[in-house]
């Protein structure tokens, strides 16, 4: 079945450890994106792609990193400069990416990252 | 750059119509509408495009006013199932690409 896959859906970690969210879509998507979520919030923009090889900062890529070697994967990374990392973090694919924002975007079902 | 909703929570009974707004500062190219349950992920809704265009379920409607970068999520006759949290995402076209920008959600509770 084709869909987008979040591991692992609960994470703990020590503060000032880095941690890489795992996010896996086999849809031939090209556009993909993470977002965090806080109670109250929303759904705040980390970072999006569109393209292997290139990424984009969204409304809150400070203490974020990601990479996108790959088509199909998409990680991002919760570095020890993020100062209140503990949040649910979504990623979220779209086909993207020339024509705009005119398709559906599928989410994955989450990581909830708790930092102790 | 997150697009403003309201109401930001609604309380309905079972049968009632609501209506939740959307609005952004910056033009856009399409709003879509998602609804999430608690430690879920969102659900798709629908989807409206510049020029009318329209995508999304049959029982659900919604219009999106070009001009004041402005769109309304109706829900009628509701049932117990709507209830969860509302969110609104805008997609613009930037040079850097296409994003897609949420709303801080309309938190929604269907009571029998």
């Amino acid at each position: 079945d084709g869909g987008i896959t979040q591991s692992p859906k609960y994470l703990f970690r020590k503060e000032g450890q880095n941690v890489t969210l795992s996010c896996e879509q086999n849809l031939n998507h090209d556009a993909m994106y993470w977002y965090r979520q806080d109670p109250g919030q929303g759904l705040r923009l980390i970072y999006y792609s569109q393209i292997v090889n290139d990424f984009q900062k969204g409304d809150i890529a400070e203490g974020y990193s990601v990479s996108r070697e790959k088509k199909e994967s998409f990680p991002l990374t919760v570095t020890s400069a993020q100062k209140n990392p503990t949040a649910f973090y979504l990623c979220a694919s779209s086909i993207g990416a020339r024509g705009g924002m005119n398709t559906e975007a599928f989410f994955g079902q989450g990581t909830r990252l708790t930092v102790v | 750059q997150q697009p403003v909703q309201s109401p930001q929570a609604v309380i309905l009974r079972e049968g009632e119509d609501a209506v939740i707004n959307c609005s952004s500062s910056k033009a856009l190219y399409s709003v879509h509408w998602y609804r999430q349950k608690h430690g879920e992920a969102p659900v798709f809704l629908m989807i409206l495009l510049k020029g009318g265009e329209q995508k999304g379920h049959e029982k659900i409607s919604a219009s999106f006013n070009e001009k004041k970068q402005q769109s309304s999520l109706y829900l009628t006759a509701s049932q117990l199932s709507y209830s969860g949290t509302y969110f609104c995402g805008t997609g613009r076209r930037e040079t850097s690409g296409s994003r897609l920008t949420f709303g801080e959600g309309t938190q929604l509770t269907v009571n029998p």
